[in-house]
């Protein structure tokens, strides 16, 4: 079946701008997370949705917010952009939360 | 605050050399264990889930243990190819996953 897919893969924004992202989750998956990648910072925890509603949010300001759609589709949003949310955005999905994490390639967001 | 920890940060052995990357967190309260494997500019792929109740998971030549009570997991992955060179996460699940900063592995042909 469909692996996790994430759309699009790359992106050039500017500093100021906002950005939607979207992940389409494995079939029957009904829980997303959504993490940033940085050389950094690592790999941390930004959100979960489950079944349309918020469950899990992370340490992130409230630039970053999220959603999810009936079909278990999502999408983050980052408004007002600045240079330090350059990274890998990562979505994962999971049958009910606590199962094995299945992960998408991710977005790569560049802000100049 | 869930702190994992990988040691070592990087690893670098001849084809056929069995690998061994450790794993440990503080926290010992977590509903399970995942390791992952993510290539250069990758996504992440999962390589085995353990259940905090259980001691082992194997799949193929990858073995993985957990010890909760001491908060240590370890991933033995026999007899290396060079198409095993990867950056290998390991993260604790409790409501999120908790990542460790990895293990750069470079299987040498």
């Amino acid at each position: 079946k469909a692996g996790v897919t994430q759309t699009p893969r790359y992106l050039i924004k500017t500093r100021g701008q906002q950005v939607t992202l979207s992940c389409s989750p494995i079939s029957g998956h009904r829980s997303v997370s959504w993490y940033q990648q940085t050389p950094g910072q690592g790999l941390q925890f930004l959100f979960e949705y489950f079944s349309e509603t918020q469950r899990n949010k992370g340490n992130f300001p409230g630039r970053f917010s999220g959603r999810q759609f009936s079909n278990s589709r999502s999408e983050m949003n980052v408004s007002t952009l600045e240079l330090g949310d350059s990274a890998l955005y990562l979505c994962a999905s999971s049958i009910t939360g606590q199962e094995t994490q299945y992960f998408g390639p991710g977005t790569r967001l560049l802000v100049l | 605050k869930q702190e994992v920890t990988q040691i070592p940060a990087a690893l670098s052995v001849p084809e056929g050399e069995n690998l061994v990357l450790n794993c440990s967190f503080t926290d010992s309260a977590i509903y399970n264990l995942q390791w992952f494997r993510q290539d250069p500019g990758k996504g992440l792929t999962s390589l085995l889930l353990i259940q905090s109740s259980q001691r082992e998971q194997t799949s193929g030549r990858l073995n993985a243990s957990l010890d909760k009570s001491s908060g240590r997991s370890t991933l033995y992955i026999a007899a290396s190819q060079p198409g095993d060179s990867a950056t290998y996460l390991c993260a604790v699940y409790d409501y999120k996953l908790s990542f460790g900063a990895g293990t750069t592995v470079t299987v040498r042909a």
